[in-house]
């Protein structure tokens, strides 16, 4: 079937260190987006990329990373930078052209630095 | 600027209706949508609307436009405890259609 796959679900992280969030897509949609989740403020986005080797700063994209190298993966690098990374991280990609704009989402991966 | 906003939570008796409101800045807005997310998943697109409309409705599911105050509401008939998440309003804009921007959220509890 096809959908977006988040890895890992859960993630700790010791202070200073870098860590990659995983995102992969077999739904042949072009656009990829990252967004943080923390209680009471909604989703936040990080990154996005409409098509292959390019990719657009979001509100908060301070501390992360993106590549953007095959069209079904979109990996984020948690950078030392990010001050305050524990959160809930959202993967979710769309048909480029489509009107209507539909987001697909990932089921998450929930990063905890200790 | 963009901007979404939502209160953060609602409580309703399950068989009662559920109303979630939202309000948004950008008048250039092209389309909005309500999501609905699950305790420890991520969002699933419940319904849209066009900037154009005023309603739709799609069974239990209403979705009322008030463009000139910039308010969108939800409205869920008849509401089960399966109703119980947390519902985005989200919007997208004519001038940057690749960004879609979202409210804090709404967290909905049924109680019997």
């Amino acid at each position: 079937d096809g959908g977006i796959t988040q890895s890992p679900k859960y993630l700790f992280r010791k202070e200073g260190q870098n860590v990659t969030l995983s995102c992969e897509q077999n739904l042949n949609h072009d656009a990829m987006y990252w967004y943080r989740q923390d209680p009471g403020q909604g989703l936040r986005l990080i990154y996005y990329s409409q098509i292959v080797n390019d990719f657009q700063k979001g509100d908060i994209a301070e501390g992360y990373s993106v590549s953007r190298e095959k069209k079904e993966s979109f990996p984020l690098t948690v950078t030392s930078a990010q001050k305050n990374p524990t959160a809930f991280y959202l993967c979710a990609s769309r048909v480029a052209s489509t009107n209507t704009g539909e987001l697909f989402f990932g089921e998450g991966s929930r990063l905890t630095v200790l | 600027g963009e901007d979404v906003e939502q209160s953060l939570f609602l409580s309703v008796r399950e068989g009662d209706s559920s109303v979630i409101n939202c309000t948004y800045t950008d008048s250039s807005s092209t389309y909005l949508y309500w999501y609905k997310q699950e305790p420890g998943a991520g969002l699933q697109l419940l319904t849209y609307i066009f900037s154009n409309m005023d309603m739709k409705q799609d069974q239990r599911l209403t979705v009322l436009l008030n463009k000139k105050d910039k308010h969108l509401s939800l409205r869920i008939a008849d509401t089960q405890t399966g109703d119980s998440a947390i519902y985005f309003c989200a919007e997208s804009q004519y001038s940057s259609a690749s960004k879609i921007i979202f409210g804090s959220g709404t967290r909905l509890s049924i109680r019997p």
